[in-house]
């Protein structure tokens, strides 16, 4: 079983869409969660961190469930720059560096 | 310079030839790690320095491969005998401490191709 496990898409849905993503991870003793936007041919950046209170950032909602260890990521009124793949990342152990990505959910946002 | 640079920015090569990729992080930045993204595939741990501790080889796929940090600013990712399975792009990334999950700044990777 992978670590940290997405739908790898292709997701498409049409410019104003609500698009919502998932991701789970397996350790248990992981931290730290995140978000990372990847454009095509380009390096990551990150999106936006995880908290287990839930947080927001504009048109994008995060949600952390560690019971279930469960992340989402909600993507509101969907952009045509929202056209990206979206990694989920892991931190396994606090005080360790070494994040774990996911294979990353592509998202084509059509006008 | 403002972000993480690695060069070459593309790499083909022959199988059975040693390679360097080089990256030099955000000036300051104490840890720093190379990944590796192949094909469709996420990105994939190799190693990581901070400071001046030993680094963590941990995700290394071989004794092929190997890495050095010099003044703890450059980094070296050398891949030796290189096999057409070492195709991918290399990323390198930089962050400000110790502090796990400090946000991981990339640079725009080196695309390596072995024939």
């Amino acid at each position: 079983r992978k670590e940290v496990e997405q739908d790898p898409g292709p997701f498409n849905v049409p410019e104003g869409a609500t698009v919502a993503f998932n991701c789970t991870y397996s350790n248990s003793a992981s931290q730290s969660f995140f978000w990372y936007r990847q454009d095509c041919r380009k390096e990551p950046k990150l999106l936006m961190s995880v908290y287990s209170s839930g947080n927001e950032d504009g048109r994008f909602t995060a949600q952390l469930n560690r019971a279930s260890q469960y992340i989402s990521l909600l993507i509101r009124d969907s952009k045509l720059s929202d056209s990206a793949t979206y990694l989920c990342v892991v931190a396994l152990i606090q005080g360790a560096q070494k994040l774990v990505f996911g294979q990353g959910t592509r998202l084509t946002i059509n006008p | 310079g403002a972000g993480v640079s690695q060069s070459p920015s593309n790499k083909v090569t022959e199988k059975g030839k040693d390679v360097e990729l080089r990256c030099d992080p955000i000036s300051g930045h104490t840890a720093l790690y190379w990944y590796r993204q192949s094909l469709g595939q996420g990105l994939e741990f190799l190693i990581y320095f901070q400071g001046n501790s030993a680094p963590d080889k941990s995700g290394l796929p071989s004794d092929r491969f190997s890495a050095e940090r010099t003044g703890g600013s450059v980094s070296t990712l050398t891949i030796q005998r290189t096999q057409q399975e070492d195709s991918a792009v290399y990323l390198c990334a930089s962050s400000g401490g110790a502090i796990s999950g400090e946000t991981q700044y990339f640079g725009p990777g080196t695309r390596l191709l072995v024939l």
